[in-house]
C-alpha cells in the first residue's frame, strides 16, 4: 500500500515555464487536496476535490489549475511559473467513510524552485 | 472565517520532561475537528492526534494528549516524557463543518528536545 505518491520530489523551473505536479493515492479516498508550505508559515490550501469531476478553490488558488478525472489522481498545474511560487507542495487525501476518517494522509512533498 | 493561532515559534524542553504546545482557534461552526501534525527535518507530515468538537473526553495517542478547552477555544498538545526524536515542527490544524479534506493550519511551533 503506497499511500499518497507525489512526483517529482524536486523541480527547478524558469519564470514563465509551466509544469504539472503529480499526485496519486491508492486508498480509494474521496477527498484530495493540495497545500503549499512557505518558510515560517503553516500549510495553505491551494485547491481541493471531494470526488472525481469536482474541484474547488482553497485559500491561495491563483496561478494553479487542477482537475480530477479519476478517484486516484489529482494533478496540480502551474500555468506560468513565478518566483512567488517557490515553495514546498504537499498533496493529501482522506475519506469520510474510512476507519481513519479524520486523518489526512500526506505525500512526501515536492520542493519547487522558480528562478 | 476560521483561524488557528500558535503563539510559540520555538520551544525547548529537557529530555524526559513533559511539554505543552499551545493552540487557539476561531470558528463559528458548531461541529469541527482539531488536529496536530508533526513535521521532522525530513519534511514529511505525520498525523499525531485528532479531537472532534463534540468529543467529551480529551484525545490521547500514546505519549500525546490534546488538552481541549472548548469554551476557551484552545487545543493544546501535551507531549509526555519527551524524547530526542520529538524535536520537530508541530502544526495545529482545524477542519470546519462539512469541510472534509480542507484544513486550516497554524504557523507551527519548533520544538527542540535537549539531552
Amino acid at each position: 500500500n503506497a499511500g499518497v505518491t507525489q512526483t517529482p520530489k524536486f523541480q527547478v523551473l524558469k519564470t514563465g515555464q509551466s509544469m504539472t505536479l503529480q499526485c496519486a493515492q491508492d486508498m480509494n479516498h474521496e477527498y484530495m487536496s493540495w497545500y503549499r508550505q512557505d518558510p515560517g508559515m503553516g500549510l495553505r490550501l491551494i485547491h481541493y476535490s471531494v470526488g472525481a469531476g469536482i474541484t474547488d478553490q482553497g485559500e491561495v488558488p491563483n496561478g494553479y489549475n487542477v482537475s480530477r478525472s479519476t478517484t486516484e489522481d489529482f494533478p496540480l498545474r502551474l500555468l506560468s511559473a513565478a518566483p512567488s511560487q517557490t515553495s514546498v507542495y504537499f498533496c493529501a487525501s482522506s475519506s469520510p467513510s474510512s476507519p481513519d476518517n479524520e486523518k489526512l494522509f500526506f505525500g512526501s512533498g515536492t520542493q519547487l524552485s522558480v528562478l | 472565517a476560521q483561524k488557528i493561532t500558535q503563539t510559540q515559534p520555538g520551544m525547548f524542553v529537557q529530555e524526559k520532561e513533559a511539554v505543552t504546545l499551545d493552540c487557539t482557534y476561531d470558528t463559528s461552526d458548531q461541529s469541527y475537528g482539531l488536529f496536530w501534525y508533526k513535521q521532522p527535518s525530513s519534511g514529511e507530515m505525520i498525523f499525531l492526534i485528532y479531537q472532534g468538537s463534540y468529543d467529551e473526553q480529551n484525545a490521547t495517542e500514546g505519549r500525546y494528549s490534546l488538552n481541549f478547552q472548548k469554551a476557551r477555544k484552545s487545543a493544546n498538545l501535551v507531549i509526555s516524557a519527551s524524547q530526542l526524536g520529538d524535536s520537530a515542527m508541530y502544526f495545529c490544524a482545524m477542519r470546519g463543518h462539512n469541510q472534509g479534506g480542507k484544513l486550516i493550519f497554524g504557523q507551527g511551533t519548533e520544538l527542540s528536545v535537549k539531552p
